[in-house]
C-alpha cells in the first residue's frame, strides 16, 4: 500500500537552528516524491522534488531508498520559513500526502 | 506551471444543500484531481476528473455525494451534496501538467451550518 509518514506534528526551532522534517514512505515500485509547502493564507505549493534534486529556498531533501525516508533539511532557519510542509509520494498519477509537519522558527 | 482559478473561494451553505465548486485552468492539462483537507488534517484525493468519462474516485467517495464534471481540458466541477458540518472542509482542485508535478488552486473553504 502507498503509503507517506510524517511522524511530527509540530517542529519547533530557533532561527539559525538547523532544521529536519522527517518523511518515510510506503511503496512497492520506483516512487516519486514531493515536498509541499503552505505558507499562512496561501495556496499550496510545490517546494521541491526528488528528482531535481535541487535546492530551493535553502531546503534540499534526499531520497534514500533504503530507509524509504525523504527527510527536508535546511542548515539555518529563518522566520519566514513558517508554514505547514506535507511530503507526498506520486504513484500511480496521483499524490499521497502525509499528515504534514507545521515549521515554527522562533527569532 | 499552470494558473488554477477556483471558484468560489469561500462560502457558507445550510445543511441538506449542494454547491458546486468550480476549477478553471488557464491551458490545457491532462489530470484534473479533487482534493479536501479537513480542519487540522492533511490533503486527501477525492477523485480524478476524467475528461470524457466518469471520475474515478478514491475509497470512501462515491458519485452522488461528490459528483464530478469535466467536460473538457481546463475545466472541472465539484459538487457536494445534501451537505453535513461534516463536510466543512478546504476543497482543492489541482492538475497535473506532466512528469507526475501537481499544482494546487487556492481551494474553497466550505462551511456547513
Amino acid at each position: 500500500a502507498q503509503r507517506v509518514t510524517q511522524p511530527e506534528k509540530l517542529l519547533s526551532v530557533f532561527k539559525g537552528a538547523p532544521v529536519e522534517l522527517k518523511c518515510n514512505y510506503s511503496y512497492s515500485g520506483s516512487p516519486e516524491l514531493f515536498w509541499y509547502v503552505q505558507y499562512s493564507r496561501q495556496r499550496l505549493q510545490l517546494l521541491l522534488r526528488h528528482i531535481s534534486r535541487e535546492s530551493i529556498k535553502g531546503f534540499t531533501a534526499d531520497l534514500n531508498k533504503g530507509e524509504t525516508s525523504f527527510h527536508l533539511k535546511k542548515p539555518f532557519a529563518q522566520e519566514e520559513d513558517s508554514a505547514m510542509y506535507y511530503c507526498a509520494l506520486s504513484g500511480t498519477d496521483k499524490l499521497i500526502f502525509g499528515t504534514g509537519t507545521r515549521l515554527q522558527v522562533f527569532p | 506551471s499552470a494558473v488554477i482559478s477556483q471558484k468560489p473561494s469561500r462560502d457558507i451553505c445550510q445543511r441538506g444543500t449542494s454547491l458546486t465548486i468550480q476549477c478553471q485552468v488557464d491551458s490545457q492539462v491532462t489530470m484534473m484531481f479533487w482534493y479536501r483537507q479537513q480542519p487540522g488534517q492533511s490533503l486527501t484525493l477525492i477523485a480524478t476528473a476524467n475528461q470524457g468519462s466518469e471520475a474515478t474516485y478514491e475509497s470512501g467517495f462515491v458519485i452522488d455525494k461528490f459528483p464530478i464534471s469535466r467536460p473538457n481540458l481546463t475545466f472541472s466541477t465539484l459538487t457536494v451534496s445534501n451537505m453535513s458540518p461534516e463536510d466543512s472542509s478546504i476543497y482543492l482542485c489541482s492538475v497535473g501538467t506532466g512528469g507526475n508535478t501537481i499544482y494546487f488552486g487556492e481551494g474553497s473553504w466550505l462551511t456547513v451550518v
